[in-house]
Order: C-alpha cells, then sequence, then structure tokens
C-alpha cells in the first residue's frame, strides 16, 4: 500500500531535550515537505526537500532541522524544542514528474506537546 | 503572493440539507487546487483535486467542486450532508515552482463543519 509514515503519533517532551520525528514514504517519491498545523493558521510549510541531499526551508523553519539521507527518509529534528512548538506535525510526498508535484501525499501527524 | 481563503470558519447545517464551502485563491499562474478533510484528531484526506479540464470535478463520499477562474474560487458542494461529514474542510492551491515557489501547499485556515441531527 502507497503510504507515508511518521512516529510517533503522540509525544510529549519537556523543553530543550532533543527530539526527533521520523517520516517515510514508499512511493518513490522526489519531493518531501514537513507541514505544522495550528489553529487557526492553517498548515504552514517548515522545510522541504527536492531530492537526496538537497534540502531547504519553508516558510517557518525557525527551530527546525531536517536531512535527507535517503530518498525515503525525511526525519524532522527538534534540537531545542520549546513550547511554543507544540502543534500537530504533517509530513508529505510528491512526484516530481509532470504537475503531480502538485498532489501531496500525507502522513497521519504527529501531536507534539512541549513543556 | 499566494493564498487561499476560506471566509466561513464555522458551518452548522442539518442533516440531509445541501453544504456549499466557499474557497477563493490568489495565484498568478494556472491554479492546481484541492480539497481535503479532517477528522477530529484524523490526518488529512484528499477529497478531491483539479488541475485541468472540467471545471466541475467530483471526489469521494458525494463531494464536488467547481472550478470558475473569473471568480477565483473553488467551492466545495454536497448535496446531502450526513453526520459523518462533521470535520474540518481545507482547501489549498498547490504552487509547484511558479515565480520561485517552494512547490509546497497553499492551505485556507479551514471550515468546520457541523451537523445537527
Amino acid at each position: 500500500e502507497a503510504q507515508v509514515t511518521q512516529n510517533p503519533r503522540y509525544l510529549i517532551t519537556v523543553t530543550g531535550k532533543k527530539l526527533t520525528v521520523t517520516c517515510s514514504q514508499n512511493m518513490n517519491h522526489e519531493y518531501m515537505s514537513w507541514y505544522r498545523q495550528d489553529p487557526g493558521l492553517g498548515l504552514r510549510q517548515i522545510y522541504y526537500s527536492m531530492n537526496v541531499e538537497v534540502t531547504d526551508k519553508g516558510d517557518v523553519p525557525e527551530g527546525y532541522k531536517v536531512s535527507r539521507k535517503e530518498k525515503r527518509n525525511f526525519p524532522l529534528i527538534l534540537e531545542s524544542p520549546s513550547p511554543n512548538q507544540t502543534s500537530l506535525y504533517f509530513c508529505a510526498s510528491s512526484s516530481l514528474a509532470g504537475v503531480s508535484h502538485n498532489e501531496q501525499f500525507f502522513g497521519p501527524g504527529t501531536r507534539l506537546t512541549v513543556l | 503572493a499566494q493564498s487561499v481563503t476560506q471566509p466561513d470558519i464555522h458551518i452548522t447545517v442539518s442533516e440531509g440539507a445541501s453544504l456549499e464551502l466557499r474557497c477563493n485563491y490568489s495565484y498568478g499562474a494556472t491554479p492546481y487546487l484541492f480539497w481535503y478533510v479532517q477528522s477530529p484528531g484524523q490526518g488529512l484526506q484528499l477529497l478531491l483535486k483539479y488541475f485541468s479540464g472540467d471545471t466541475l470535478v467530483q471526489g469521494i463520499k458525494g463531494f464536488e467542486a467547481e472550478f470558475k477562474r473569473s471568480q477565483s474560487s473553488f467551492n466545495l458542494r454536497k448535496p446531502s450532508v450526513h453526520w459523518s461529514d462533521a470535520a474540518e474542510y481545507f482547501c489549498a492551491v498547490g504552487v509547484g515552482f511558479y515565480g520561485g515557489s517552494q512547490g509546497n501547499l497553499i492551505f485556507g485556515k479551514g471550515t468546520k463543519l457541523s451537523v445537527k441531527p
């Protein structure tokens, strides 16, 4: 089954404790992206990647890092989480072929709480 | 700048009544448009998409949407709402890499749908 998976699905942590949210896709997609969803703000892009070793900032990158060492994986790293990073996070992927790059497939989401 | 506006934050309809959720976009090129639904505590599910061709597109769960270029709109409709349709609905435009964009989806802020029995 074609899918995007994220782990963990739920995480409660404390300020300053480094964490990683994993994202993996099995569709051989070149493009991967991270979004955060906050009430009243919709979804906003954090980082994206066009392919292995190619990453760039989205609209709200402060406090986050990413890496793309393999095509299927795109982890989101919070080196020193703060309470304002409490949010619902979505990973997404898409093919870069033709217009397909506009259709993104989303993971189930990771609900992060930073105390 | 690209943007998506969903003017209604919250809508309540009676079960069996018709539904229309509004979406307006601002985008300088050919828009690729999407509607997603998010049930409480769930992820995003794609309802339907518009890339080109027929401006009336059919989606899952009996939903449809009509693209009107002259009005920059992509409103979502359903003729008869079911209680299970209660959820939050997001309209989005795919900006691709036009004008240096970063290939992301620009989302509206969502419309929460409540269904009265």
